[in-house]
């Protein structure tokens, strides 16, 4: 079946502009996660989003920085105002829980941002 | 906050030789999973530890969880070219937030053939 799917998968935009980012997470899946990975670093959480519960968004770096995900499904990351330091891999992964007895978590194969 | 150290952060073996990366956490942990990355790919899963002491096996890898729950290590016998990449432990804690999973900055394999 489909997996988790983002696009685009790569964007160059100027400093100063505001991007959006997608995901699609797999069908039937109700927990949705956004990270953020810099070159040879490790995955830092931004944002969970479970179900119809209010979102996690406490990893979220500053109020540039929002999400929202419509219907259950499709997330948007939105990037106001990007600083050259926001250029790295946004990677999107879906769950089929979110629960605390642990799931896997399925990535997508990201969003490469560079800001020039 | 909770914390996710891995070490080491870079190795370097000959094709054949073993490998072993090790996971510790600032807090106790309800479970641990583990993802291997492979240059240019995205995360994906490889085995998910919950047990106090558990040891798990797939084929030449090798997962435990400490007693603690604290730390892991994955460990590879004779490695091949196709085991290159970063490998990654997530904790997930046992306190409130416990959804939210916490990675490790990753231990990126390079196999000599």
């Amino acid at each position: 079946g489909a997996g988790v799917s983002q696009s685009p998968s790569n964007k160059v935009t100027e400093k100063g502009k505001d991007v959006e980012l997608r995901c699609d997470p797999i069908s039937g899946h109700t927990a949705l996660y956004w990270y953020r990975q810099s070159l040879g670093q490790g995955l830092e959480f931004l944002i969970y989003f479970q179900g119809n519960s209010a979102p996690d968004k406490s990893g979220l770096p500053s109020d540039r920085f929002s999400a929202e995900r419509t219907g259950g499904s499709v997330s948007t990351l939105t990037i106001q105002r990007t600083q050259q330091e926001d250029s790295a891999v946004y990677l999107c992964a879906s769950s089929l829980a979110g629960l605390a007895g642990g799931d896997t978590q399925y990535f997508g194969p990201g969003t490469r941002l560079t800001v020039l | 906050g909770q914390q996710v150290m891995q070490i080491p952060q870079y190795q370097h073996v000959q094709e054949g030789e073993d490998f072993t990366t090790y996971c510790n956490s600032s807090t106790t942990l309800s479970n641990i999973q583990w993802y291997k990355q492979r240059p240019g790919g995205h995360p994906v899963f490889l085995i998910q530890l919950v047990k106090s002491g558990e040891v798990k096996k797939q084929k030449r890898l090798t997962f435990q969880f400490g007693e603690a729950k604290k730390n892991s290590s994955l460990h590879i016998t004779a490695t091949q070219t196709t085991d290159v990449g970063t490998y990654f432990c997530a904790g997930r804690g046992s306190g409130g937030s416990n959804y939210k999973l916490t990675f490790g900055k990753g231990t990126l394999l390079t196999v000599n053939p």
